[in-house]
Order: C-alpha cells, then sequence, then structure tokens
C-alpha cells in the first residue's frame, strides 16, 4: 500500500459545480498535511495547509480526519482556471525526515 | 525576488553521459530539495540539504550526487546516465522542515537515450 493514496482522476465537471477530493495516509503518526496545486508542465505551489479543525480559503475547505487517516479538498463554484492537478502531501511521522507527495488528482473544468 | 531558478530547462543525454543541474534560491532558505516526477508516481525525494555543507539521501538516491558548497545552491549530478533517469526533476526549498511551504523550481526535463 503506498503511504499516500489520491483517486489519479480525471474528474470532469462543469463551471460552478463543487468537487471533492480525498487523499489517505498509512502514517498514523504524520503531522503535518498540505495540499499543492499543479498546472500543466508546471511547478508545484502551495494551494493551503489542512489544520485540524479544518480551515477555509474562499472556493476552498481542506479537512483532516485523523481517526480515519484521510484529508479532502472540497472546491466551490469550480472555475476554467481550476483545471490542474491537486497533490496532496503528509509530513512528519517517525523515523527522521518524511515528507510524501500523493500522486495527484487531475481535475478538468469544462465551460 | 527570483525564488528558485533551475538550470538548464531541458537536457538529452545518451546513455552512459554524465551532467549537473543547478538548482540557485534567494529566499535564505536553510533546507533545499531534489525531486524527480515521473508519470503516476507522484514526486520521489531523491536527496535533501539542512543547511549549508550538509547533504542527506532520500527516497530514490541511487545514481544521483549532491553537493551544497553554497547555501544558495544546490548541485544535483548524474554520474553516468541511465535511460531509467529519464524525468522532470525539481528543486525546492523551504526555511525549515515539517510544517513550512517548500518553494519549487520550474524543473528540468531530462530525457536519457
Amino acid at each position: 500500500r503506498k503511504e499516500v493514496e489520491q483517486d489519479p482522476g480525471p474528474f470532469n465537471v462543469p463551471e460552478g459545480a463543487t468537487v471533492a477530493f480525498n487523499c489517505t495516509y498509512s502514517n498514523s503518526a504524520s503531522q503535518s498535511f498540505f495540499w499543492y496545486r499543479q498546472d500543466c508542465r508546471k511547478e508545484p505551489k502551495l494551494l493551503m495547509s489542512v489544520y485540524s479543525s479544518g480551515n477555509e480559503d474562499g472556493r476552498f475547505t481542506a479537512q483532516l480526519n485523523r481517526a480515519s487517516q484521510y484529508i479532502s479538498l472540497l472546491i466551490r463554484d469550480s472555475k476554467l482556471s481550476d483545471s490542474a492537478t491537486y497533490l496532496c502531501v503528509v509530513n512528519g511521522g517517525t523515523g527522521g525526515f518524511k515528507t510524501i507527495f500523493g500522486a495527484g488528482t487531475r481535475l478538468f473544468v469544462k465551460a | 525576488n527570483a525564488g528558485v531558478t533551475q538550470t538548464p530547462k531541458f537536457r538529452v543525454l545518451k546513455t552512459g553521459q554524465s551532467m549537473t543541474l543547478l538548482c540557485a534560491q534567494d529566499m535564505n532558505h536553510e533546507y533545499m530539495y531534489w525531486y524527480r516526477q515521473d508519470p503516476g508516481m507522484g514526486l520521489r525525494l531523491i536527496h535533501y540539504s539542512v543547511g549549508e555543507g550538509t547533504t542527506a539521501k532520500g527516497e530514490v538516491p541511487d545514481g544521483y550526487n549532491v553537493s551544497r558548497l553554497k547555501k544558495q545552491n544546490f548541485l544535483l549530478g548524474l554520474e553516468s546516465a541511465a535511460p531509467s533517469q529519464t524525468s522532470v526533476y525539481f528543486c525546492a526549498s523551504s526555511y525549515s522542515q515539517g510544517r513550512y511551504e517548500q518553494y519549487f523550481g520550474p524543473g528540468t526535463r531530462l530525457t536519457v537515450t
């Protein structure tokens, strides 16, 4: 089993739709969590951190469920510009330096 | 403020050739990283550095060497390139590890024939 797993998609949604992605992680000692966004043939960029209490940034909401070991990203009122790959990142745990990137979920928003 | 820069952007090598990828950051970050990204695999850590003069192995270090002689630069070397090293290479830096954001360079697309 991979340490961080994401549904690769693609998710094809119309503009204005609400879409949600989940990401599961295997290391229960993981301490910090992030969502990065990667546009086609570009570098990853931080979208948002994920806090234990959940957090919101405009149309984006991130949540953490430690009991079930997953994080989620909800995008409301999808825009064409939201089309990208969303990478789940899990950090921490035992055994020294440990930052694991998921393989990403592709999102296409259509007009 | 350029952030993280990488050179070259593209390179084609023949099997057995060597090359060095250069990463530079102007944010005074202590931590620097080299990743490779392959389809369906996600970003995998090759080597990282927690400060000038230090380096450590990541998840997939075989076939690569690194050096961090200056705080702002992190070099990745391929001594004898193999087709399995065809990939997109990203350099990143961060203030510290853990809950700190990693800033990525634009990537180097390497093809080994």
